[in-house]
């Protein structure tokens, strides 16, 4: 069964302070993986889209990695501010002609000054 | 600018009580999709279309109905609303089936009584 799990399910950091959140998944056959970012109330907004053969990738100050063979990923934040505060959620796509994406729960961050 | 606009942005409605919410995109896009986000549960597909005139069911149909006769609108039918149908949803859409980008409208908060 294709399965994107993302730990932890929510997280409190200090503004400045860096944090990592983590993706596992059990999807096949791979295609690629993003990382989305929402604001609450918000529509996911695309940070990176990574393929299998890109093991980092950045955004400002948000950097993802991918390790294609044990099937998992992190996003870096650096520096934290406050506007980081959101959910983060990780998508992976099931390569089967067309777009079939299996969805994380996401990360839920509040960044405190 | 490039976007996808749903509309309403909120709703409260009574059950069996017919709606329809839009979606619209202004990036000549040939994908586009629904999603319904509910707590701990993440984002789940509801219907696809990959182009005018060709939709397809995705992993939670039940309930509703789609239509895409023009490229650029794809409206989500709930023809008889039930209180298991409240949830927030989601528009997207994106250059092609294959993959890329996938962009959300601002989402739509249902309530059914």
């Amino acid at each position: 069964k294709n399965q994107v799990e993302q730990s932890p399910q929510s997280l409190i950091i200090l503004e400045g302070k860096n944090c990592t959140l983590q993706c596992n998944y059990t999807v096949s056959p791979f295609s690629n993986l993003r990382w989305y970012k929402q604001d609450t109330g918000r529509g996911p907004v695309s940070l990176t889209i990574m393929t299998f053969s890109e093991n980092t990738k950045s955004n400002g100050r948000y950097t993802a990695t991918l390790d294609a063979d044990t099937k998992q990923s992190s996003l870096h934040i650096t520096a934290s501010q406050l506007s980081d505060s959101a959910s983060y959620i990780c998508v992976v796509s099931v390569n089967t002609g067309f777009q079939k994406l299996v969805f994380g729960t996401g990360t839920r961050l509040l960044v405190s000054p | 600018e490039a976007q996808v606009t749903q509309n309403p942005r909120y709703l409260i409605t009574v059950t069996g009580k017919k709606l329809t919410v839009t979606c619209s995109q202004n990036m000549n896009h040939e994908y586009m999709s629904w999603y319904r986000q509910d707590p701990g549960l993440g984002l789940r597909q509801i219907y696809y279309s990959m182009n005018v005139e060709v939709t397809d069911k995705g992993d939670v149909p039940e309930g509703y109905k789609v239509s895409r006769k023009e490229k650029r609108n794809f409206p989500l039918i709930l023809e008889s609303p039930s209180p298991n149908q409240t949830s927030l949803y989601f528009c997207a859409s994106t250059r092609t089936s294959g993959g890329g980008e996938l962009f959300f409208g601002e989402g739509s908060r249902l309530t059914v009584l």
